[in-house]
C-alpha cells in the first residue's frame, strides 16, 4: 500500500527550532517534497530531497533516509509567520503522482 | 508572471446542476492535476494529465470528469454535483510527469459548496 504519516499538530515558541517528521511507504520513489500551506491558501513549495542527506535552504532544512522511508523538515529561528500546515509528499514513479500526507499544523507562540 | 489560475474562487450551487471549474497555466507545463482537500484527509488527487489528450484517474475520481485538449487548460467538470463534493479544490501543474525535482505549482483554490 501507499502511506505517508506525519504528526497532526505541533506547537513551538518563537525563536526556537522545531522538527516535523514524515514516514512513507510508496510504490516507486521519485523524490520527497515539503510544502507550506497557510490556512485557506495554496500550498507553496519548500524543499525537495531525492538522495539521502540534508538539504539546507536558509532557515529551513530537510533530511531524507530512503532506506528508512523517513524524512524531516527542520525550521530554525521560528517566526510567527511560520504558523501554517506543513505537507510531506512523495512522488510515486509507479503511479505517476504526488501522494500527500495529511499535513502537520504548526502553531508558533510568542 | 508564472502562475496557475483557477476560476471561480468560490461557488455555492445546488445538487445536480452541472458545473465546471477552469484551470489554466502559463508555464508550458506538461503535467497537470486536480486535488480536493478535506479536513483531516489532506490533499487527494482526483485526476491527472501527463500531456495533451492524456488523462488518468487519481484516488477519488468518482463524480468528476476532466479534459486536456490544450496544454495550458485542464478543466474539472462535475456533471451532477452532490453535497459530498463540497470541498476545497486545487489545480496544480509541473514541468514534466516524472516528478524528479519537479515541484508542483498550485492555483489559489476553489471553495465549492453544494447544497
Amino acid at each position: 500500500g501507499q502511506n505517508i504519516d506525519q504528526p497532526t499538530e505541533m506547537t513551538a515558541t518563537e525563536g526556537a527550532i522545531v522538527q516535523i517528521n514524515c514516514t512513507y511507504q510508496t510504490s516507486g520513489f521519485n523524490g520527497l517534497f515539503w510544502y507550506q500551506q497557510h490556512a485557506g491558501e495554496a500550498p507553496t513549495f519548500l524543499s525537495y530531497n531525492v538522495l539521502d542527506g540534508l538539504e539546507e535552504k536558509g532557515r529551513f532544512s530537510s533530511f531524507l533516509s530512503r532506506s528508512k522511508g523517513y524524512s524531516y523538515l527542520l525550521l530554525k529561528e521560528l517566526q510567527m509567520k511560520d504558523s501554517a500546515s506543513y505537507l510531506c509528499a512523495v512522488f510515486s514513479g509507479g503511479y505517476n503522482k504526488l501522494i500527500f500526507g495529511a499535513g502537520t499544523r504548526l502553531a508558533v507562540h510568542p | 508572471e508564472a502562475q496557475v489560475t483557477q476560476n471561480p474562487r468560490y461557488l455555492i450551487t445546488v445538487t445536480g446542476k452541472k458545473l465546471t471549474v477552469t484551470c489554466s497555466q502559463n508555464m508550458n507545463h506538461e503535467y497537470m492535476s486536480w486535488y480536493r482537500q478535506d479536513p483531516g484527509l489532506g490533499l487527494r488527487q482526483i485526476y491527472y494529465s501527463m500531456n495533451v489528450e492524456v488523462t488518468d484517474k487519481g484516488d477519488v475520481p468518482e463524480g468528476y470528469k476532466v479534459s486536456r485538449k490544450e496544454k495550458r487548460n485542464f478543466p474539472l467538470i462535475l456533471e451532477s454535483p452532490s453535497p459530498n463534493q463540497t470541498s476545497l479544490y486545487f489545480c496544480a501543474s509541473s514541468l514534466s510527469w516524472t516528478g524528479f525535482n519537479q515541484p508542483q505549482h498550485f492555483g489559489d483554490g476553489t471553495r465549492l459548496s453544494i447544497l
